[in-house]
């Protein structure tokens, strides 16, 4: 079947670290995968994708290889603000799963200045 | 363009009675999915729209139904709450079923 592990949080970091989020997958066939971000009291916002193995999404400073070898799409940034604490989300989308998303179990991000 | 909307965005009912939340996808999208959100169980897929029809279900009790109109708005429905439904029920608009757009979600309690 299909389904995404992400690393459990929360994670704390001081403004202009490094983050890494750690994400793994599990899916037949070939998956799109996504990292969605919720700031408080909000929905879900698309952050990056890559639809297939070796892509790189990136937006905002964000980055995320699709690594089918390892079946990973690990999220990365090299220096934090504040601005970014969230809840970031790991998801796929698989063949013939119709519109369904599959999503990790979100990772909560608090950036301290 | 608007974005998706969703209401109320808080409710708050007792056990047993039902609730009706709606979502107004993107202009243009057609599919448009169900999801509820809670810190234990995160994002569980509840059901998907297309021009009307219903394509996909997740695994909930059949007190939780939906139904999309033809200008694709969308509507779910609990029955007989339950003290587990409190939750952010989130709905997902689509244009070409490999991105979804949120709405900020319906926050709903249930005592």
């Amino acid at each position: 079947g299909n389904s995404v592990t992400q690393m459990e949080g929360p994670v704390t970091l001081s403004e202009e670290a490094f983050l890494t989020i750690n994400c793994t997958y599990t899916a037949t066939g070939y998956p799109s995968l996504f990292w969605y971000v919720q700031y408080p009291g909000e929905g879900l916002q698309l952050l990056l994708k890559a639809t297939k193995a070796d892509d790189k999404g990136s937006n905002k400073g964000f980055e995320a290889t699709y690594r089918k070898e390892t079946t990973s799409f690990h999220l990365e940034k090299g220096s934090v603000q504040v601005s970014d604490s969230a809840v970031y989300f790991c998801a796929l989308s698989a063949l013939y799963t119709g519109n369904q998303f599959y999503f990790g179990t979100g990772t909560s991000l608090t950036v301290i200045p | 363009k608007a974005g998706v909307t969703q209401t109320p965005r808080y409710l708050i009912k007792t056990r047993g009675q039902q609730v009706t939340l709606s979502c107004s996808p993107i202009s243009g999208h057609r599919s448009v999915s169900w999801y509820q959100q809670t810190p234990g169980q995160g994002l569980q897929f509840l059901f998907e729209y297309f021009s009307e029809t219903q394509r996909n279900k997740g695994n909930f009790p059949g007190r939780f139904s939906g139904r999309q109109f033809s200008n694709s708005r969308s509507e779910m429905n609990v029955s007989t709450l339950e003290l587990g439904d409190s939750a952010l029920y989130l709905c997902a608009s689509s244009l070409d079923l490999r991105e979804l757009f949120f709405g900020e979600g319906s926050r709903l309690t249930v005592l």
